[in-house]
């Protein structure tokens, strides 16, 4: 079966500028993470989606961030304006299985601002 | 609520030596562990996790992890590493009644295969 898709790959922009990031999770897979991984860290969640509702964006900074799943599928995640400091990798992931918790990553966005 | 804690940032190992990463997590509930490796430019991939029965989990590549519950870890271990295992390795935790099933992740640590 095809993996999470993400793009695109790589992305260079200057501060204040905005971005955005585009995820299509596994087929049938409800749920579908965005996570802000900084260079030496591990993940960190900005949002999770339950089919096209928010289960948490507690994490999320909401005043330059936002992210959609309009038909519960495909989502993007997009910043406006952009800071130095959201240079990171943006992972996208989906399960199936919630009670097992196991997720599948896509390949990541690396966002670098300058 | 879960925390993580990943001992090492880097562990370096001469190639076809054993290894062992180290994790310990802290909880008031019972958990869910995993392990997730990421190769270079490359996502997360799911290496091995625990949800109950027996304590020594194995996984893809030749990696085990044991779960300890009265030393609340769960160390990752190979007999012999190659080349191929240069990447960075992550533990996370979940508490296994949590309504929203989210990992809390430890920092990682970077395994660093000499020749």
């Amino acid at each position: 079966e095809a993996g999470v898709a993400q793009s695109p790959r790589y992305k260079i922009i200057e501060k204040r500028q905005s971005v955005a990031f585009w995820c299509n999770p596994i087929s049938g897979h409800a749920t579908l993470y965005w996570y802000q991984q900084i260079l030496g860290q591990g993940p960190k969640l900005l949002i999770q989606f339950q089919n096209n509702g928010v289960v948490d964006d507690s994490q999320l900074p909401k005043d330059r961030f936002s992210a959609e799943r309009l038909k519960g599928v495909d989502s993007t995640l997009k910043i406006q304006p952009a800071k130095l400091e959201d240079s990171a990798v943006y992972l996208c992931a989906s399960s199936l299985d919630l009670a097992t918790g196991t997720q599948y990553f896509g390949p990541g966005t690396r966002l670098t601002v300058t | 609520a879960q925390s993580v804690t990943q001992l090492d940032s880097q562990v370096p190992v001469f190639e076809e030596a054993p290894v062992e990463l180290r994790c310990n997590y802290s909880s008031s509930v019972s958990v869910y562990l995993f392990w997730y490796v990421q190769y270079p430019n490359q996502g997360l991939q799911l290496l091995l996790k625990y949800l109950s029965g027996s304590t020594l989990v194995k996984g893809i590549n030749g990696f085990e992890a044991e779960f300890n519950k009265s030393q609340t870890s769960f160390h990752l271990r190979k007999p012999s590493v190659h080349i191929s295992d240069t990447a960075e390795y992550f533990c996370a935790v979940r508490g296994e009644a949590d309504s929203n099933y989210q990992l809390i992740w430890g920092a990682g640590t970077k395994l660093i295969i000499k020749p």
